[in-house]
Formats: C-alpha cells, sequence, structure tokens
C-alpha cells in the first residue's frame, strides 16, 4: 500500500527557533492535511490544504504556523518561532478527495520537542 | 459542530477473547465515522469507515463496528483478540468538505493483549 512519508521522526529544538517539518504525500493525492498530538491529549486538526492554498486551519494555527507545497512532491509545515507548547507529535496525511468520506492515509508522525 | 468521546482510556483483554471499545459521537448531520489504529512507531491506520451505506461495518484485521444512530454509538469489536492487536484505537468524525474534510478524533483506547 502507498505510504505517506515524513521527515525527521524526531527534532529538537530550542524555544524561538524556526523547524520545518516534511512529508511527502502519496503521489495522485490532492488533499493535505497536518494534525498534531500533544502527549496525554487528542489528536488535534491544524489544517487542511488543496489547489495550493488553506482550505480550513483551526485556532492552534495562527500566524506562528505555514504550510507549503514547495515542488510537486512535498508538503511542508513551519512554525517560525516556536514554543514549548508547541511540543507535540506532527502528523501529516494526504487524501484523493476533500469529500468528507474516504480514506486519509497518515505519515508516522514527526515527534518535535521545544527545549 | 461534532465530537467523539471513548469510553475507555485503557483496554485489556487476553489472547482469544472478544475485544469492545467504545464510542459514542455528535454531531449536527449525517457522519462519516471512522476507526483507526496506530502501532508504536506507526502512522495511523484506518481499521473501517461507516459512510451511511450498512450500519454493520467490516474492516481489515477481523474488525467491525455498528453505526446505532439511536444511541450515536460506533463501537469497534473483535471476536478474538490476537497479540498484534495491542495498539492504539481512536475513534474518529468527519466533518463536511465544505469544513475542509476535517477530523475530530476521541481521546484513544490503548489496547493491552494479555498473553
Amino acid at each position: 500500500e502507498p505510504e505517506v512519508t515524513q521527515t525527521p521522526s524526531h527534532q529538537v529544538t530550542q524555544m524561538g527557533q524556526e523547524v520545518i517539518l516534511r512529508c511527502v504525500p502519496i503521489s495522485n493525492h490532492l488533499y493535505f492535511y497536518w494534525y498534531r498530538q500533544i502527549l496525554g491529549q487528542k489528536v488535534e486538526f491544524l489544517v487542511s490544504f488543496y489547489n495550493n492554498e488553506i482550505s480550513e486551519k483551526s485556532e492552534i494555527f495562527d500566524d506562528q504556523f505555514s504550510v507549503e507545497r514547495p515542488d510537486g512532491s512535498n508538503f511542508t509545515l513551519k512554525i517560525r518561532s516556536t514554543k514549548l507548547e508547541d511540543s507535540a507529535m506532527y502528523f501529516c496525511a494526504s487524501s484523493e478527495e476533500g469529500q468528507g468520506y474516504e480514506k486519509l492515509f497518515f505519515g508516522s508522525g514527526t515527534q518535535l520537542s521545544v527545549l | 459542530a461534532q465530537s467523539v468521546t471513548q469510553l475507555d482510556s485503557h483496554v485489556s483483554v487476553s489472547e482469544g477473547t472478544p475485544v469492545l471499545l467504545r464510542c459514542n459521537y455528535s454531531s449536527s448531520y449525517s457522519p462519516s465515522l471512522f476507526w483507526y489504529v496506530q502501532h508504536p512507531n506507526k502512522g495511523l491506520q484506518l481499521l473501517l469507515k461507516y459512510t451511511s451505506a450498512a450500519t454493520l461495518v467490516k474492516g481489515i484485521n477481523g474488525f467491525e463496528a455498528e453505526f446505532k444512530k439511536s444511541e450515536t454509538s460506533f463501537h469497534l469489536t473483535k471476536p478474538s483478540a490476537h497479540m498484534s492487536d495491542a495498539a492504539e484505537y481512536f475513534c474518529v468524525v468527519s466533518g463536511l468538505k465544505a469544513a475542509g474534510n476535517k477530523l475530530t478524533f476521541g481521546g484513544g483506547t490503548r489496547v493491552l493483549v494479555k498473553p
């Protein structure tokens, strides 16, 4: 089965530093997503992306966050100035369509630790 | 608005015995519902989905779930647990396409399988 790949699997950074989390969605997929899970809490939606623009974003996704599809294969999440509370597991996902009922494929996540 | 409640944070079963993971949802429209599983160091994998067809949904690895609208439930079951079923399970409800296909996750149920 095709996979969504995320790199790195672990990222440690200092507070205030910029981080970029990278994802390679499945090649024929058109919709892309970022979710995160803070330790001990629920998986939360951050942002969805289609046709080179954000479809929807949550309250968490403030001006410190941005997403980009810089080429035909990568999908990145940038945090400009990390805070301690950004420490979480970040999941990238993709789907063929955005109908709301089809399958999202998730990557194995990037564990971000902000010190 | 939509929400998902998984009634048990941890479930412990013996190998070969049935597994029941409970999930209740709240949605202001006819929802699409999913169960995802996460094994250690792996991505979220779709077990099964309900999209307003048959109310009893069969998934991979012998799991099935029954959609009960009157009870707003979508419990996951398996008749005989295997050691490889030890993982965390998430009940998920999908938003509308107009809302960016946002998924809302339950808190997760961690399953321990005893030999």
